[in-house]
């Protein structure tokens, strides 16, 4: 399978603890996005890396977050101490960009996140 | 914040009948995507129109856009129990400083019957 994968699909916490969770991209992308989705709403863009570089973060993505992608290949997403509000599908999503190229963005099948 | 809003927001139609969904969106794109997502999954690329695009056809699917209207419609014809999914629109921004970071809108929920 050359998708986009995500690990882990689901992962119910404990309000206050830490969580990670790991994107891998399609191989040849240069670009990788996360995205949050609550129930019955579209994914938010929460930040992105251009190879290795985060070059965007969204106002979402409050300092409890932290995103790295160390090689310029997969990437984590970490929240500390979480909080139910952090309840949300996780959503990777990588692209390839180039002079001209549309940016069609690949998505992974998310993670579930369930904070108690 | 959302940019797109589909409408309508639910959809139930009877297989092999037409199901049109709308998209609107607030400020100038350089181009429009629509994905479809099942339930608890992950989003599926379906189509994407460029700005100086009016129509594009993909198998079943039908994508127009109008850029003073600022508007765009999905099309799936001869529709399928297969097709019961979410469906969101998507627009990416002229390169200002943005990051081309997709902005979706709320979603509509279609339903086929068989």
């Amino acid at each position: 399978d050359t998708g986009v994968s995500q690990d882990p699909r689901h992962k119910i916490t404990k309000r206050g603890q830490n969580v990670t969770f790991r994107c891998d991209p399609i191989s040849e992308h240069n670009r990788l996005y996360w995205y949050r989705q609550t129930l019955g709403q579209g994914p938010e863009f929460l930040t992105y890396f251009q190879n290795e570089a985060q070059l965007e973060k969204s106002r979402l993505l409050s300092d409890r977050f932290s995103a790295e992608r160390p090689k310029g290949s997969f990437s984590t997403l970490e929240i500390q101490r979480t909080e139910q509000g952090d309840s949300a599908m996780y959503l990777c999503a990588s692209s390839f960009t180039g002079e001209g190229r549309p940016h069609e963005q690949y998505f992974g099948p998310g993670t579930r996140l369930t904070v108690t | 914040s959302q940019q797109g809003e589909e409408d309508p927001q639910a959809l139930s139609i009877q297989e092999g009948e037409n199901a049109t969904m709308n998209c609107s969106y607030k400020t100038s794109i350089n181009n429009l995507q629509w994905y479809r997502q099942n339930s608890g999954r992950g989003l599926v690329h379906l189509i994407l129109i460029r700005s100086n695009e009016r129509e594009k056809h993909s198998g079943r699917l039908r994508v127009t856009l109008d850029t003073s209207k600022k508007s765009s419609s999905l099309l799936i014809t001869a529709s399928r129990a297969a097709d019961t999914a979410s469906y969101f629109c998507a627009t990416a921004h002229p390169f200002s400083g943005s990051a081309r970071q997709l902005t979706f809108g709320s979603g509509t929920q279609l339903t086929v019957l068989p």
